[in-house]
């Protein structure tokens, strides 16, 4: 089972929205809405910021939203801001039964 | 709050076996599946296995056979064994509740498979 495809990094200035992409194929991204995305800052543990696709556990900022369509699944953080830079990892469950995760987005805030 | 607390070697020898504790507090182990990842340096998460509150586990298959993950719910610890490791087995490994979406995690320690 292949690593979902992440844009390698993603920019924006402080008050912009960016969207993040995840790309699977149909025996993962496209099979269930078990997407999840994970905020990691460097020597930190991945945070959880988004479960079920669109899900936002408590304490997640509403400024990060998540969607799905077809094989790619999608991470908006509008209103960017400086605290937001770090990497961003997606997860999708699989058709065989185990978990992916996804290559990794830097964040770049400019 | 639920707290992760990984513990064990940092350093293993090749062809080993890898042996991880995970203490949990703040939760009963009754609550929630229960998860081990690893990190690569460099690299992204990968998603070792899970053992759920019945004793039900799930493995990826990437690791052919040689993970096992068990729980002792007496003191609030689940493990891994990982056998015949090599130097692709290096990673931060961290323990994590859930399975699908790991929402509680350890901050993870850094096993280093080298000789």
């Amino acid at each position: 089972q292949s690593a979902l495809t992440q844009p390698a990094s993603v920019s924006g200035s402080p008050g912009q929205s960016i969207t993040l992409s995840c790309t699977g194929t149909s025996g993962d991204v496209g099979a269930y809405d078990y997407v999840s995305w994970y905020q990691q800052h460097p020597g930190k543990a991945p945070k959880l910021m988004i479960y079920d696709v669109a899900n936002r556990p408590s304490g997640v900022s509403n400024r990060f939203s998540g969607s799905k369509s077809a094989y790619t699944a999608s991470l908006t953080i509008s209103g960017l801001q400086a605290e937001d830079e770090a990497d961003y990892y997606c997860s999708s469950y699989t058709t065989s039964k185990f978990y992916v995760f996804g290559t990794g987005t830097k964040v770049t805030v400019l | 709050q639920v707290q992760l607390q990984e513990s064990g070697p940092g350093l293993v020898k090749p062809s080993e076996t890898l042996s991880l504790t995970c203490t949990v507090s703040g939760a009963s182990m009754s609550s929630y599946y229960w998860s081990w990842l690893r990190q690569p340096p460099g690299k992204g998460p990968e998603w070792i296995a899970y053992i759920n509150n019945n004793g039900g586990t799930n493995y990826n298959p990437s690791l052919k056979s040689r993970g096992t993950i068990s729980m002792d719910t007496s003191n609030n610890q689940f493990s891994l064994k990982l056998t015949s490791v090599t130097a692709a087995d290096t990673a931060v490994y961290h323990c994590a509740s859930g399975a699908g979406w790991w929402e509680h995690w350890g901050q993870g320690i850094l096993v280093t498979v080298s000789s």
